[in-house]
């Protein structure tokens, strides 16, 4: 079945980076562009990122521009997020997202990877 | 990349319509058909209820419509029921070439 699963979450300090990576199986991966989605606890949904099909179109929020990097690697079915200078209000759980093509929205999401910012 | 307005909670009882709206500006939500809505149950995936407005994806019940008229989106529950009861977030893409999503609506089934 058509499944995004992410990994790399955990505990960081603020300044540090991390790197999330989002597994996709069960679909055409190269085929699809991605989000990323994410979500602070008790807050609602953010979008943080975008990556088109292949790599060459990538947009990002305002508020993760400049130090957010989101990439793909399409031979092996892999979405990644760098992220550097970390902050505390980075703390959430982060989606992967599939986005439905030609209809601006997202149709398939992972179950998500927590990532708190704390010293 | 102000966030789109929703009211925090609705409710409803079981067999009733509820309505959620979503408003935004000319730069999201009234300048493109990209408007969606999304069901989240709390610790679980969100869920694609709605897309380009009135959309509705393959295995979505159709008691659940949605419409726009200028800046304000809404997404409407018809016959509510017990498993309806989630958070629910709109979702615009917008003249910056970014999404934006919503605060989010509470439904309670009473």
């Amino acid at each position: 079945q058509v499944q995004l699963v992410e990994s790399g979450g955990g505990v960081v300090q603020p300044g540090r980076s991390m790197r999330l990576s989002c597994a996709a199986s069960g679909f055409t991966f190269r085929s699809y562009a991605i989000h990323w989605v994410r979500q602070a606890p008790g807050k609602g949904l953010e979008w943080v990122a975008f990556i088109s099909y292949d790599g060459s179109i990538k947009y990002y929020a305002d508020s993760v521009k400049g130090r957010f990097t989101i990439s793909r690697d399409n031979s092996k079915n892999t979405l990644n997020l760098q992220m550097n200078s970390l902050r505390t209000e980075d703390t959430a759980v982060y989606y992967c997202a599939r986005d439905l093509s030609y209809h601006y929205c997202v149709d398939v999401w992972g179950q998500g990877a927590t990532v708190t910012v704390s010293s | 990349q102000s966030a789109l307005t929703q009211p925090a909670s609705v409710s409803g009882s079981p067999g009733q319509s509820i309505t959620i709206p979503c408003t935004g500006t000319s730069s999201d939500v009234g300048g493109y058909k990209y408007v969606s809505w999304y069901q989240h149950h709390p610790g679980k995936a969100p869920k694609l209820m709605i897309y380009e407005v009135n959309n509705r994806p393959s295995g979505v019940s159709n008691r659940f419509s949605g419409s726009k008229s200028g800046n304000t989106a809404s997404l409407t529950i018809s016959g509510l029921q017990a498993e309806d009861e989630a958070d629910y977030y709109c979702s615009s893409f917008t003249n910056s070439n970014t999404w934006v999503f919503g605060g989010g609506t509470k439904l309670t089934v009473l």
